[in-house]
């Protein structure tokens, strides 16, 4: 157990959906970050937060949103869903650095119909 | 844009058999670097990171790793496998900036028959 959970763990939708995925950090931990992980794009990073603000952005789709509440779980907010957007989407947390490892929760199994 | 190749897709051993899993970074900068592991149906784990000092890097597991620099990689080795090392290992890196975000290999599937 890494210390970070997601819900829900699985989530079934149709195309044009929306749908939002939930991380907690890791006590301590002030940064959360959110991976894509897809057959064919492998593990891709979409954003980061840190203590509440946007602190990077990857490959992230314009229907795609995230935010931090005060408590620092995070939401990732998935819009006007398509078949590709089929994936796992990994949350991990840190301290902040570079150096620090980054801790993952077990994901969210997104499958839209 | 940094990139992490990892070329080696599937590999399969049996136990006992020697592992090497190949990755190469390509960014000129000062980088750091990681080996996670993902085991069937559970989370990424760290195997092991390098940040500087001695190039060969000990991790959990009996996993062990060696930065080249003038190579630009950091192969994953381990002496002999168990088939509880069945897993996809990923190859990642982030760069000494003020951003963190980890940018990962292909990953490559090891299964290992027992």
């Amino acid at each position: 157990d890494s210390g970070v959970t997601q819900t829900p763990k699985h989530l079934i939708t149709a195309t044009g959906q929306r749908v939002t995925l939930r991380c907690s950090p890791r006590s301590g931990d002030l940064s959360v970050y959110w991976y894509q992980q897809s057959l064919d794009q492998g593990l891709q990073f979409l954003i980061q937060y840190y203590n509440g603000e946007e602190r990077a952005k990857g490959n992230i789709l314009e229907r795609f949103s995230a935010q931090q509440f005060p408590d620092l779980h995070s939401e990732l907010n998935l819009s006007s869903l398509e078949l590709g957007d089929s994936a796992l989407y990994f949350c991990a947390s840190s301290v902040g650095s570079p150096r620090d490892e980054q801790f993952f929760g077990p994901g969210t199994r997104l499958t839209v119909l | 844009a940094q990139s992490v190749s990892q070329h080696n897709h599937h590999v399969i051993l049996s136990e006992a058999a020697s592992l090497e899993l190949g990755c190469n970074y390509s960014y000129g900068g000062t980088v750091n670097l990681f080996w996670y592991v993902q085991y069937p149906g559970q989370h990424l784990q760290l195997l092991l990171k390098y940040f500087s000092g001695d190039p060969l890097v000990k991790g959990i597991k009996g996993f062990e790793a060696e930065f080249i620099k003038s190579k630009f990689s950091f192969n994953l080795r381990k002496p002999s496998v168990q088939w509880s090392d069945t897993a996809e290992y990923f190859c990642a890196v982030t760069l000494n900036t003020g951003f963190q975000k980890l940018v990962f290999g292909t990953g490559t599937r090891l299964l290992v028959s027992p």
